[in-house]
C-alpha cells in the first residue's frame, strides 16, 4: 500500500515550457486534489475532484489544467509555465470530503521555473 | 473573509520543553478543526481532528489541541518536546461554503535545541 505518490519529485523547466504532474493513489478515495506550498502561504488549493469525472477551482487554478484520468489518478498539467508558478506541489486524496476525512499527502513535486 | 490564522511564524524550543502552537479560526459556527505535520522533505501527516464533543483531542506523537469557542482558538500542545518533533506545522479548517475545500494557516515552523 504506497499510499499517495507523485513524480517527478524534481523538475527544472524553462518559462512557456509545459509539463504534466502524476498522482496516484492506491486507497480507493473519492475526492483529490492538488495544491501547492510557497513560503509564509501555507497550502493554496489549486484544482480538486470530489469524484471520479468531476473537477473544480480551488483558490489559485490560473495556468494550470486537471484531468481525473480514474478513480486512481489526478494529474496536473501546466501549459506554459511561468516563474510565478515556481512552488512544491502536493496532491493529497481522502476517502469522501475533506471536511471530515483526513487528507493523505504525497511526498511533493518541487518546480522551478526559469 | 474566512481565515486560519497561525500567529507564530518561527519558535524555537530546548528538548524537554513544553511547546504550545496557536491556531485562530474565523468561522460563525463551530467549525471542523485539524493539525498537520510537515518533516522536511515530506508530505503532510494529520496529528490530530477536532469534530465536536470534547473540546480537548488527543493525536498521535503525544501531541494534543484544546478548541475554544470562546477564543476562537485551536492551539496545539505538547508537554515535552523530542528533537524529531522538528517540523512545520500547519491549522486547517473547512471552508463555510465547501466541505470539499479546506483553508490551511501559514504554518509555524517549529525548531527544536538539544
Amino acid at each position: 500500500n504506497a499510499g499517495v505518490t507523485q513524480t517527478p519529485k524534481f523538475q527544472v523547466l524553462k518559462t512557456g515550457q509545459s509539463m504534466t504532474l502524476q498522482c496516484a493513489q492506491d486507497m480507493n478515495h473519492n475526492s483529490m486534489y492538488w495544491y501547492r506550498q510557497d513560503p509564509g502561504m501555507g497550502l493554496r488549493l489549486i484544482y480538486y475532484s470530489a469524484s471520479e469525472g468531476t473537477t473544480d477551482k480551488g483558490e489559485v487554478p490560473n495556468g494550470y489544467n486537471v484531468s481525473r484520468l480514474n478513480k486512481r489518478e489526478f494529474s496536473l498539467r501546466l501549459e506554459s509555465a511561468a516563474p510565478s508558478q515556481t512552488s512544491v506541489y502536493f496532491c493529497a486524496s481522502t476517502a469522501i470530503r475533506t471536511a471530515t476525512d483526513t487528507q493523505y499527502f504525497g511526498p511533493g513535486t518541487r518546480l522551478t521555473v526559469l | 473573509a474566512q481565515s486560519v490564522t497561525q500567529p507564530d511564524i518561527h519558535i524555537t524550543v530546548s528538548e524537554g520543553a513544553s511547546l504550545e502552537l496557536r491556531c485562530n479560526y474565523s468561522y460563525g459556527a463551530t467549525p471542523y478543526l485539524f493539525w498537520y505535520v510537515q518533516s522536511p522533505g515530506q508530505g503532510l501527516q494529520l496529528l490530530l481532528k477536532y469534530f465536536s464533543g470534547d473540546t480537548l483531542v488527543q493525536g498521535i506523537k503525544g501531541f494534543e489541541a484544546e478548541f475554544k469557542r470562546s477564543q476562537s482558538s485551536f492551539n496545539l500542545r505538547k508537554p515535552s518536546v523530542h528533537w524529531s518533533d522538528a517540523a512545520e506545522y500547519f491549522c486547517a479548517a473547512p471552508m463555510k461554503t465547501s466541505y470539499d475545500k479546506v483553508i490551511f494557516g501559514p504554518g509555524t515552523s517549529l525548531s527544536v535545541i538539544p
